[in-house]
């Protein structure tokens, strides 16, 4: 069974540029969920989506962040415009339903100059 | 405040000793999940353990084992015979029904296995 897909695996841009990220989870998986790690941190969940709806996004910096799941599947969060501190590894996970294991992507690790 | 406390920052072990990694969680839901997850170098999460609120039976995975004590609130976690390829960051993570589920991940135990 395929994993939790994510790219690009790297990105480098300079502040005030924008950035988006993709997301493919495993097939079958309902509910999606983007994280932010920080260096030294535990991943900060940013967004969950249940199908192509938003289950929780209180924790999305939505002035900047935005992310969407329009056919139920995929997804692709955005920064725009990304600031120094947005500096992270972005992580995706998906999971069966709510209740169930999350399982993770490999992360985008994101650098801003 | 924290609901997921993982009080060791780093631990290193020489090779072949054993090590146990504490996790103690703060909640009043009466269901909720316990999660363990392993990350590497490589930077992904690893699953390892899944728990909820009602089965306090403790769990061995070869050289794994976890404890899980709910009148301490703790959810510990040993590996027995440390081999280099257990270093990582490990993760604990509590998962609440009265809040959807949500994920509340501690910050996190490096530890670093010496050949």
């Amino acid at each position: 069974e395929a994993g939790v897909a994510q790219s690009p695996r790297y990105k480098i841009i300079e502040k005030r540029q924008s950035v988006a990220f993709w997301c493919n989870p495993i097939s079958g998986h309902a509910t999606l969920y983007w994280y932010q790690q920080i260096l030294g941190q535990g991943p900060k969940l940013l967004i969950q989506f249940q199908n192509n709806g938003v289950v929780d996004d209180s924790q999305l910096p939505k002035d900047r962040f935005s992310a969407e799941r329009l056919k139920g599947v995929d997804s692709t969060l955005k920064i725009q415009p990304a600031k120094l501190e947005d500096s992270a590894v972005y992580l995706c996970a998906s999971s069966l339903v709510r209740t169930e294991t999350q399982y993770f992507g490999p992360g985008t690790r994101l650098l801003v100059l | 405040a924290q609901k997921v406390t993982q009080a060791q920052t780093e631990i290193s072990v020489v090779e072949k000793e054993d090590v146990t990694l504490d996790c103690v969680y703060e909640t009043r839901d009466t269901t909720y999940y316990l999660f363990w997850y392993k990350q590497p170098p490589s930077g992904e999460l690893v699953f390892l353990i899944r728990r909820n609120s009602f089965d306090e039976q403790n769990e061995i995975s070869g050289r794994y084992s976890w404890n899980f004590q709910k009148s301490t609130s703790s959810f510990n976690f040993t590996i027995t015979a440390s081999q280099v390829v257990d270093s990582a960051v490990y993760f604990c993570a509590l998962s609440e029904r009265n809040t959807g589920n949500q994920f509340y991940f501690g910050t996190g135990t490096s530890l670093t296995v010496i050949p």
